[in-house]
């Protein structure tokens, strides 16, 4: 069964840094590109960032680029969202997604909550 | 950049046929797909590939794709299907973009 478990997300001040972190198993890993969508409270869905399954391709979203960095370990079966000047409207429930071959998110995490506030 | 447009709302009876649209600039050129998500639950693929349904999810879902419009159907509406729905697509320039995604009341 694949599970996708994402860890870190809490309260952090305007300006702040949080690291999100999502173990995966079930699945081979290494073989698969991953992502980070979020959803602000009451919002749609925002893609945030994809890393391919080598770590060789990565991209972002506007609206975090410079400030947010997606990896991988593949020998941990991991994915990590390091988030740095964080604003409040960052604040979202944060999902780490398995990404199918032809570009859509077959699996989901459960999501962990990013408050950004004062 | 490219956007994709739902309507807020669907207001669909128990037992009949609920459509949500999803509209976009050449959408039909694009692969789309559907993700349910109900209250505080995170988002379930529901259609991929404009009309598949992945295995687990009932046949009263259905999806198609063409001109500008992709459209998931769900017939023979139940309670349960009771959820926000969200259409997504691949564009080259935006990479993942999701649609303002629809409310879908059983009245």
């Amino acid at each position: 069964e694949v599970q996708l478990v994402e860890s870190g997300g809490g309260l952090v001040q305007p300006g702040g840094s949080l690291r999100l972190s999502c173990a995966a198993s079930g699945f081979t890993f290494s073989s698969y590109s991953m992502n980070w969508v979020r959803q602000a409270p009451g919002k749609g869905l925002e893609w945030v960032s994809y890393i391919s399954s080598s770590s060789s391709t990565i991209y972002y979203a506007d609206s975090v680029k410079g400030r947010f960095t997606i990896s991988r370990d593949n020998a941990k079966n991991s994915l990590y969202l390091q988030m740095n000047s964080l604003r409040d409207e960052d604040t979202a429930v944060y999902y780490c997604a398995r990404l199918a071959e032809l570009n859509y998110f077959d699996y989901w995490g459960q999501g962990t909550l990013v408050t950004v506030s004062s | 950049s490219y956007e994709l447009t739902q309507p807020p709302s669907v207001s669909v009876s128990p037992g009949q046929t609920a459509s949500i649209t999803c509209s976009g600039d050449k959408l039909g050129d694009k692969y789309a797909c559907w993700y349910q998500q109900k209250p505080g639950q995170s988002p379930v693929l529901v259609i991929y590939q404009d009309s598949k349904r992945p295995s687990g999810i009932p046949e009263r879902f259905s999806g198609s794709n063409s001109g500008n419009t992709a459209t998931l159907t769900i017939s023979g509406t139940q309670a349960m299907d009771e959820a926000d729905y969200y259409c997504q697509a691949w564009d080259s320039s935006i990479l993942y973009v999701f649609g303002t995604g629809t409310k879908v009341t059983v009245l």
